[in-house]
């Protein structure tokens, strides 16, 4: 099983709401990554978690909260986003942290986010 | 100034018809990637390259890492409808910025029947 499961799959929100986006692995993956995509663009990373501690914020506005509850779950708590801030977030994960340069990283199929 | 430089970045082709993405850089990488991206899609890993000179194939897929491991390019043979997608490089970062996976502009491949 090589999948990581991203839910929901759309989500529409305002930009006064606050939502979640949620992620799980059943992989044994210890790093864990969000990644926000605009169209015909490349992903952008946002996070990376390593054994379930923040190691990389890529200078992310506050509105938006990771949050790693155990090795298999990731979520991403958004509240009061901007219309700019539609895209599709793709959560993400590898085998190893440090030193693992050379794993895999398996994506997700995105949630396609749109704030009205 | 981007850490990878992929070309072209849009491609629209006949079916049956040969074609090469190239992906440049300054840097010297231990390792690279190529993901193809489907509409509506996540990133799926097609090869990863590490030995400068390598030469991979997946199918009518053609990779090859430069000598120098500073570029890379993907050639695809009699493309077909079902190769349309937006086919990225990408790199990994190491140490302290690990897990930072940088990708090039990406290449989005049109392939009519």
């Amino acid at each position: 099983d090589t999948e990581v499961t991203q839910t929901p799959k759309h989500l529409v929100m305002g930009m006064t709401n606050k939502k979640s986006l949620k992620c799980e692995q059943h992989m044994g993956h210890r790093a864990m990554y969000w990644y926000k995509q605009k169209a015909k663009k490349p992903p952008e990373l946002m996070f990376v978690y390593s054994y379930e501690k923040l190691s990389i914020n890529e200078s992310v506005p506050s509105r938006f909260s990771p949050e790693c509850p155990n090795s298999s779950l990731l979520n991403l708590h958004l509240h009061a986003l901007q219309p700019e801030d539609s895209a599709l977030y793709l959560c993400a994960s590898s085998l190893s942290g440090p030193g693992g340069s050379g794993n895999t990283i398996y994506f997700g199929e995105g949630s396609w986010l749109t704030v009205v | 100034t981007q850490l990878l430089e992929q070309s072209p970045q849009f491609l629209s082709i006949q079916e049956g018809e040969n074609l090469t993405v190239y992906c440049n850089s300054s840097s010297v990488f231990s390792s690279l990637q190529w993901y193809r991206q489907e509409p509506g899609e996540g990133p799926v890993l097609l090869v990863t390259v590490v030995t400068g000179g390598e030469v991979k194939k997946l199918k009518r897929l053609t990779f090859q890492f430069g000598d120098a491991r500073k570029d890379s390019s993907l050639h695809i043979t009699a493309a077909q409808p079902g190769d349309t997608g937006l086919y990225l490089c990408a790199v990994r970062a190491g140490g302290t910025s690990y897990g930072k996976l940088t990708f090039g502009q990406g290449t989005i491949l049109t392939v009519h029947p």
